[in-house]
């Protein structure tokens, strides 16, 4: 079966420009996830969506950073005024959670974003 | 703050030889842990889940889990060149999420 999808693949915009990135998860995955990695970093968790329930933004770095899931499915994070520091790849996951134990994330591809 | 250690490396081992790589989390509730493998401009993909403390043996791999110690382990037995990447720890941190450790780096020589 398909896995997590993103795109685009790479992203690169100018400083002060905003950035949407996309994210299609596994067929009836429940949870996604968002997170960010920057070069020679680990993984820095952003947002968790789950079924209806209200989003944890615990992780977003600064309130320029916003993800929305529509429908139960794909989900976009979109990235306003971008920094530099913003240039990171972006990284989607997504998973079943059964009976509230978590079960393994499988990721996607990645979005590569630079901001010059 | 929920933290998940790992030695960054590289831990630089001949083939065919074992690899061990270590993780330390500091949640003593956490229940579930995931060993993932990223090569370099790839995202990480599933190695080993365990649950239960003990060893969980998959092919070459084993995992290894102590909730009393806090640490969790991965075994990598005949070990090719083709394992060198990153491996990432990771630790479910509740309300289901993962921490991640920031990866140790496996060199395999030849």
């Amino acid at each position: 079966g398909a896995g997590v999808s993103q795109s685009p693949s790479n992203k690169v915009t100018e400083k002060g420009k905003d950035v949407e990135l996309r994210c299609d998860p596994i067929s009836g995955h429940t949870a996604l996830y968002w997170y960010r990695q920057s070069l020679g970093q680990g993984l820095e968790f952003l947002i968790y969506f789950q079924g209806n329930s209200a989003p944890d933004k615990s992780g977003l770095p600064s309130d320029r950073f916003s993800a929305e899931r529509t429908g139960g499915s794909v989900s976009t994070l979109t990235i306003q005024r971008t920094q530099q520091e913003d240039s990171a790849v972006y990284l989607c996951a997504s998973s079943l959670i059964a009976g509230g134990v978590q079960e393994t994330q499988y990721f996607g591809p990645g979005t590569r974003l630079l901001v010059l | 703050q929920k933290e998940v250690e790992q030695n960054s490396g590289p831990l630089s081992v001949p083939e065919g030889a074992i690899a061990s790589l270590n993780c330390t989390y500091s949640d003593r509730g956490s229940q579930s842990f995931f060993w993932y493998r990223q090569y370099s401009g790839k995202s990480p993909e599933l190695i080993m889940s365990i649950y239960s403390n003990g060893d969980k043996e998959d092919g070459r791999f084993t995992a290894q889990l102590n909730k009393a110690s806090q640490y969790v382990s991965l075994l990598i037995r005949d070990s090719q060149p083709s394992d060198s990447a990153t491996y990432l720890c990771a630790v479910e941190s509740g309300y289901s999420t993962l921490t991640f450790g920031k990866g140790t780096m496996l060199l395999v020589s030849p």
